[in-house]
């Protein structure tokens, strides 16, 4: 069963703080991995998509690695901000055929002032 | 770009009667989405289209759901008889196929 999962499921962080959140995927076979950021009672915000063929993405304070034969994928938070408190979900689109996303539970994130 | 447009944003009924939720794609994309929401089960896939053809239906619930996409720009989520366990937030989300997906801001749905 192709699974994604999130841990830890919530972080609270002093702000200035660099930080990592972190994904895994049960199957290698990946096309792409998307992180998103939801802020409370909000919809999705695109963060990051990096490609199966790409090690990172980069993106401001924000650094997204991939790393298929292991099965991670993490997301880097440069001079965390309060404003950068939200859920981060991470979702992969396996190969074949469909265009689905599998979205991982999501790491509540808190930068405390 | 307006990004991805939907309505109503709130919705609140009664238990029978039928809702329907609209969503507008961002223009060009060729894939669109309807994703549900709740604390107990997260996010959920309920079915996409690519080229306004349905390809995945198999996250829709039960027969009370139903979705069309009659053009690129427009698609319809319709829950008829609706039930109180139906609350959630309904998003739309539309991509080109195979890319970054948009979300958006997501209807919430009460139904008493």
């Amino acid at each position: 069963k192709q699974e994604v999962t999130q841990i830890p499921a919530a972080l609270s962080v002093p702000e200035g703080e660099n930080l990592v959140l972190n994904c895994s995927f049960t199957d290698s076979a990946i096309y792409n991995l998307q992180w998103f950021r939801q802020d409370p009672g909000k919809g999705l915000t695109s963060l990051l998509l990096i490609q199966s063929s790409q090690r990172e993405q980069t993106s401001g304070r924000l650094n997204a690695s991939l790393d298929k034969s292991s099965g991670r994928s993490t997301l880097y938070i440069a001079a965390s901000q309060p404003g950068d408190s939200a859920t981060y979900l991470c979702a992969v689109r396996y190969g074949g055929a469909t265009n689905k996303l599998i979205f991982g539970t999501g790491t509540l994130l808190a930068v405390q002032p | 770009d307006a990004g991805v447009i939907q309505s109503p944003r709130h919705e609140v009924t009664e238990m029978g009667q039928e809702v329907t939720l609209r969503c507008k794609p961002i223009s060009g994309h060729n894939s669109l989405f309807w994703y549900r929401q709740t604390m107990m089960r997260g996010l959920e896939l309920l079915i996409y289209f690519n080229n306004n053809v349905p390809i995945d239906d198999s996250g829709m619930p039960e027969d009370r759901f139903s979705a069309k996409m009659p053009n690129a720009s427009f698609s319809t989520l319709k829950i008829q008889p609706s039930e109180p366990r139906d609350s959630a937030v309904y998003f739309c989300a539309s991509s080109l196929v195979y890319n970054e997906q948009f979300f958006g801001p997501g209807t919430r749905l009460t139904v008493l």
